[in-house]
């Protein structure tokens, strides 16, 4: 059973494209994570979100707390934004991490 | 403001051993949690500790330990090593605990047991 849905796993687009990456949890969250991490092992937090929407740059994250689902999307796609997306989810006493989305991002 | 700071970066280790790896986090933060990410598991949630007590652990075995010093740095120790083991160790900071606050990770200590 996995507590943190991602989908989708893989996913291509041309520079440009506006792209969105989902996450649906079903677990009492105090918190949710985007983090972003780069070949080489690297991550970075994006977002922490506990309601609403944040935005940084060409990046928006939002999150629906009723529903359990956040999404994370991206305007204006870039090739530097290649990376694996990783939502995460915090219970009050536990980390759950979805699986990943792989983007590729072609020039 | 250095980041996070995890020595060693690469380790071999043979089963049965033990190891210690460590992490100093950015100062003024005070919370250290610790991740195992492989390939077939993803990113795990191992423990946290907060002003050197452990707040928050994983579905790990008691081979998995760690502590936190006075000054933050946090170690974490695994005993009897097994080959699955192997993976990349991250460890994050952050001011405040239980991921109410962003976190801010090392780039990983990569074991492999052999």
């Amino acid at each position: 059973k996995n507590e943190v849905e991602q989908s989708p796993q893989n996913l291509t687009a041309q520079e440009g494209e506006f792209i969105t990456i989902n996450c649906s949890y079903s677990v009492g969250i105090s918190a949710l994570h985007w983090l972003q991490q780069h070949p080489g092992g690297g991550i970075v937090s994006l977002f922490m979100l506990s309601s609403g929407k944040k935005k940084h740059g060409r990046l928006i994250a939002t999150i629906n707390i009723q529903e359990k689902h956040s999404s994370l999307h991206i305007t204006a796609s870039h090739p530097r934004d290649s990376a694996v997306y990783i939502c995460a989810v915090n219970t009050g006493n536990q980390f759950y991490f979805g699986t990943g989305t792989s983007l590729t991002v072609i020039p | 403001k250095a980041g996070v700071t995890q020595t060693p970066r690469y380790l071999i280790k043979t089963r049965g051993q033990q190891v210690t790896l460590s992490c100093s986090p950015i100062s003024g933060h005070r919370s250290v949690s610790w991740y195992q990410q492989t390939p077939g598991q993803g990113l795990q949630f191992l423990f946290e500790y907060f002003s050197e007590t452990q707040r928050n652990k994983g579905n790990f075995p008691g081979r998995f330990s760690g502590r936190q010093f006075s000054n933050s740095r946090s170690e974490m120790n695994v005993s009897t090593l097994e080959l699955g083991d192997s993976a990349l160790y991250l460890c994050a900071s952050s001011p405040q605990p239980e991921g109410n606050s962003p976190l801010h990770f090392g780039n990983g200590t990569r074991l492999t047991v052999t």
